[in-house]
């Protein structure tokens, strides 16, 4: 069964402590990868998609990257307001399900 | 631009009573979505709409059904709410199902108890 898993389920950080956090899919063909950021009581909010193993994208201290198997959020220098769920989903190219959706991870980074 | 619009925000039912969450999306997609967000569960879709008058089952469409009667609207109905329908529900949009297109845009959510 196909399968997205994200890694830790929570992680807090000092401010200023870059730190990794991981999505692992088990899934028989993939059509794009993506990461959205959750506030809490709103809706999530695009980040990045990714499409192919060893392409990487930026947006301010995140970054993001893509092997044949998982992806990496990556955080440098975080500060409180980087605080939030970060949330993995997969484009499959099999079956009707537009995107499947891992559970997330809570960040937390403490001033 | 007001994006995808939830209403209402939040709402309390009794077990057994109906009601109907409305989406609403001014970016011209095609493709609108319903999901449920529970705790430890992420976000599952119930249904999904990839044009104006056509819906399709997603992963938990039991005891939901829904309507696209026009392109820009996309109505999640409970005819029978159940507590097990207590939830967060998140409506989204989207051009299409391939490459950028498929960027997936949320609304801010709708909070249901079923007592």
């Amino acid at each position: 069964e196909d399968q997205v898993t994200q890694s830790p389920e929570a992680l807090r950080l000092q401010e200023g402590e870059s730190s990794s956090l991981n999505c692992s899919y088990t899934v028989s063909g993939l059509r794009g990868l993506f990461w959205y950021r959750q506030d809490p009581g709103k809706g999530p909010e695009f980040l990045f998609t990714l499409y192919s193993a060893g392409e990487e994208k930026e947006k301010e201290r995140l970054k993001a990257t893509l092997t044949k198997k998982e992806s990496f959020l990556h955080i440098t220098a975080p500060k409180p307001e980087d605080s939030a769920t970060y949330l993995c989903a997969v484009r499959l190219i099999s079956g009707n399900t537009p995107l499947v959706f891992g559970k997330g991870t809570r960040l937390s980074v403490i001033a | 631009n007001a994006g995808v619009t939830q209403t209402p925000k939040f709402r309390v039912l009794k077990t057994g009573q109906s009601m109907t969450l409305l989406c609403a999306q001014d970016m011209n997609h095609e493709y609108m979505y319903w999901y449920r967000q529970d705790p430890g569960m992420g976000l599952r879709l119930i249904h999904y709409s990839v044009g104006e008058g056509t819906t399709a089952k997603g992963e938990v469409p039991d005891g939901y059904n829904v309507s696209r009667l026009k392109k820009q609207n996309f109505l999640l109905g409970l005819e029978s709410a159940a507590p097990s329908q207590t939830s967060v529900y998140f409506c989204a949009s989207s051009f299409s199902r391939e490459g950028a297109k498929n960027i997936q845009y949320f609304g801010a959510g709708t909070r249901l108890s079923v007592l």
